[in-house]
């Protein structure tokens, strides 16, 4: 089994809707991310969280937010979908204890459009 | 802020090496890392390399890094179709509160 699992893995909505990305681990690991990723822009960082009692915004939060509903669990919200938020979705998580390296784990993706 | 820069494309032919480039801007990173992404897939950690090396090989990869000019390189030695993908260059880790920040990934084509 997959150890960090995202759904839906595809998603296609309308302007304006309410949408939820959820993303769950097995992993153990405190710190997660979400980035999202669009052609020729790479990755970048939605928002992270390092515990439960942790949430950061990242480089382009705006139109987004999230909930940490457990270490095991983080969703991602889209208030109201607008057409650039179409994009692929990626949920992480990494262990920076002790001698780990910090080693991010990336979920399958999930695939939204707004249409 | 924590820049983190590549090339977008490189092409090369099968059995021939590939040298793929990053540069970046924040000194006290710890770590130096290098993530695959295959067609329809999350990106995966290929290897790293720590901040107080020169230089890690790992079967057909090495790495180098140059710590003065912040320049770090992956080479894949007899490249196969197989490792047609895009290449990511990130920075960070280390621990404390310190974010690993991603270039925005070269694609690697693989020509039989």
């Amino acid at each position: 089994d997959a150890d960090v699992t995202q759904t839906p893995r595809n998603r296609i909505t309308k302007t304006g809707k309410r949408i939820m990305l959820e993303c769950s681990q097995t992993k153990g690991h405190d710190r997660m991310y979400w980035y999202r990723q669009d052609p020729g822009l790479g990755l970048r960082l939605i928002y992270y969280s390092f515990d439960v009692k942790d949430i950061n915004k990242g480089e382009i939060s705006d139109g987004y937010s999230v909930s940490r509903q457990a270490q095991a669990k983080f969703s991602l919200s889209l208030e109201s979908a607008i057409p650039n938020q179409t994009a692929l979705y990626f949920c992480a998580t990494s262990d920076p204890s002790g001698r780990a390296t910090d080693t991010q784990y990336f979920g399958p993706g999930t695939r939204l459009t707004v249409l | 802020g924590e820049d983190v820069e590549q090339s977008l494309f490189l092409s090369v032919r099968e059995g021939d090496s590939s040298v793929i480039n990053c540069t970046y801007t924040d000194s006290s990173s710890t770590y130096l890392y290098w993530y695959k992404q295959e067609p329809g897939a999350g990106l995966q950690l290929l290897t790293y390399i720590f901040s107080n090396m020169d230089m890690k090989q790992d079967q057909r990869l090495t790495v180098l890094l140059n710590k003065k000019d912040k320049h770090l390189s992956l080479r894949i030695a007899d490249t196969q179709t197989g490792d047609s993908a895009i290449y990511f260059c990130a920075e960070g880790g280390g621990g404390g509160y310190q974010k690993v920040t991603f270039g925005i990934g070269t694609k690697l084509q693989v020509i039989p």
